[in-house]
């Protein structure tokens, strides 16, 4: 089983400031991770994914994360908030091997508030 | 973007009633997802689909059913609607399947059950 857990369920931040959104997971195998973004009234769409290779992975709108396999984190990190940043951001890990059909295990989701 | 909507985007319906929700996609993949989204919960997948006529379930299934009998349309049916049902309902669709694949979504669908 896997699952995946989001610290802070909101995170309030400066315009300017770094964003650090905390992403843990339980895998009894190699995950994959995902970071997903979701704007008001929308759907999610992705930010950026961890497959195999480079554990730094840059994605769209300035936004990286880092696998930990020691840590068995994710976080993602932005060094300068924008405004337009502010959004909700899930964490998602999907199991490799076997008839995964690519399902995905969501964390519980983190609020981002961007202050001016 | 890809080409995914959702349909109704907003319903209110009272408990007991039979509702479907219908997701229609244009990108002709193969690999369909219906997820519901409950604050403190994120996103729980409810049923999922690897082709035409195949489905499975997901982790919370109980109360839901689904249909596939195009590519292009996942259907999910509520038999007899309850409170605890009240929820945002997502729709995703995956070209591949594969644990690396990216899922791209619907704009969802609003449900209030009373």
């Amino acid at each position: 089983a896997q699952s995946v857990t989001q610290l802070g369920s909101h995170v309030s931040v400066s315009e300017g400031a770094l964003v650090l959104l905390r992403c843990n997971y339980s895998s009894s195998v190699p995950p994959y991770l995902f970071w997903y973004v979701q704007y008001p009234n929308q759907g999610l769409q992705l930010l950026l994914k961890y497959t195999t290779g480079a554990t730094l992975v840059k994605g769209i709108n300035g936004f990286e994360a880092e696998f930990k396999k020691s840590e068995t984190s994710f976080h993602l990190t932005k060094p300068s908030a924008h405004m337009s940043d502010a959004a909700e951001y899930f964490c998602a890990v999907s199991r490799a091997g076997g008839t995964s059909y690519g399902k995905l295990t969501f964390g519980q989701g983190t609020i981002l508030t961007v202050h001016p | 973007d890809a080409g995914i909507t959702q349909s109704p985007r907003h319903k209110v319906t009272e408990t007991g009633t039979p509702v479907t929700l219908r997701c229609h996609q244009t990108e002709n993949h193969r690999y369909m997802y219906w997820y519901r989204q409950d604050p403190g919960h994120g996103l729980r997948l409810i049923h999922y689909s690897y082709g035409v006529k195949d489905t499975d379930k997901g982790e919370v299934s109980d109360g839901y059913s689904v249909s596939r009998s195009k590519t292009e349309d996942f259907l999910l049916t509520l038999e007899s609607a309850t409170s605890s049902q009240t929820s945002v309902y997502f729709c995703a669709i995956s070209e591949s399947g594969q644990p690396t694949d990216t899922q791209y979504f619907g704009p969802g669908t609003r449900l209030t059950v009373l």
